[in-house]
């Protein structure tokens, strides 16, 4: 059971645009910031979003992210059949003095 | 550039021990706090432990505190896990990583290294 909720699943077709949510709680979303990682099959995770909306360079700006009180959400547009991953969001989370992720949401372009 | 690359992973007993590496390049390894993360067979990413840059900040998620070990040496740009007492439960592709601006945000991971936990 990972201390952030998000939804198992998502899927969307190509050009659409897909939401995904992570919910957490006022000892992490709450009061630190949220960072999102993309897996691609078979590889490891590689920072997609920093500091609640931040992009890295080199990520697209069809991916975009934004928090609010104890959730956020991962936003991709255009999408593209490459999306297909798993995304995971993650935040510091004081009571447990350490970061904790999401259970990961398996992004299927259909 | 930035490289990571995990070795030391391999199939042991339950009850054993392991050491994962972590050999850093293409940045000043010192002056950043790095960590290890891990992932269950066809499951979700758990953070395992956490060092600052200096060696002296360490933190380690409850399910391995007490049996897992990490360090580093700056000078030899490397990144350590000692596993003592593994269970089936260790068992996982462990990633190292580099923390970048936050303390959940890693910006550069390694391949991952598997290690099997299985009599």
């Amino acid at each position: 059971q990972s201390v952030l909720t998000q939804p198992p699943s998502a899927s969307g077709t190509p050009g659409q645009r897909v939401t995904i949510y992570c919910s957490g709680s006022s000892s992490n979303i709450g009061s630190n910031s949220v960072n999102w990682y993309q897996q691609l099959p078979g590889r490891a995770p590689t920072l997609l979003i920093y500091i609640n909306n931040e992009r890295p360079s080199g990520v697209p700006d069809r991916f975009s992210a934004s928090k609010s009180g104890t959730s956020a959400s991962l936003a991709i547009s255009g999408l593209q059949s490459d999306d297909e991953a798993d995304y995971y969001c993650a935040a510091w989370d004081d009571s447990l003095s350490g970061p904790v992720f999401g259970g990961g949401t398996k992004l299927t372009v259909l | 550039e930035v490289q990571l690359v995990e070795s030391g992973g391999d199939l042991v007993q339950p009850g054993g021990s392991l050491r994962l590496s972590c050999a850093a390049s293409g940045f000043p390894f010192s002056s950043y706090e790095m960590t290890w993360v891990r992932q269950a067979p066809g499951k979700g990413l758990e953070w395992v432990s956490y060092i600052d840059s200096g060696g002296t900040s360490i933190y380690y998620a409850d399910s391995v505190k007490g049996r897992f070990t990490i360090s580093r040496d700056n000078a030899k740009n490397s990144l350590s896990l000692q596993m003592n007492s593994l269970r089936a439960e260790d068992t996982a592709v462990y990633y190292c990583a580099r923390v970048g601006h936050g303390d959940s945000e890693f910006d550069y991971w390694g391949q991952g290294t598997l290690v099997t936990v299985a009599s």
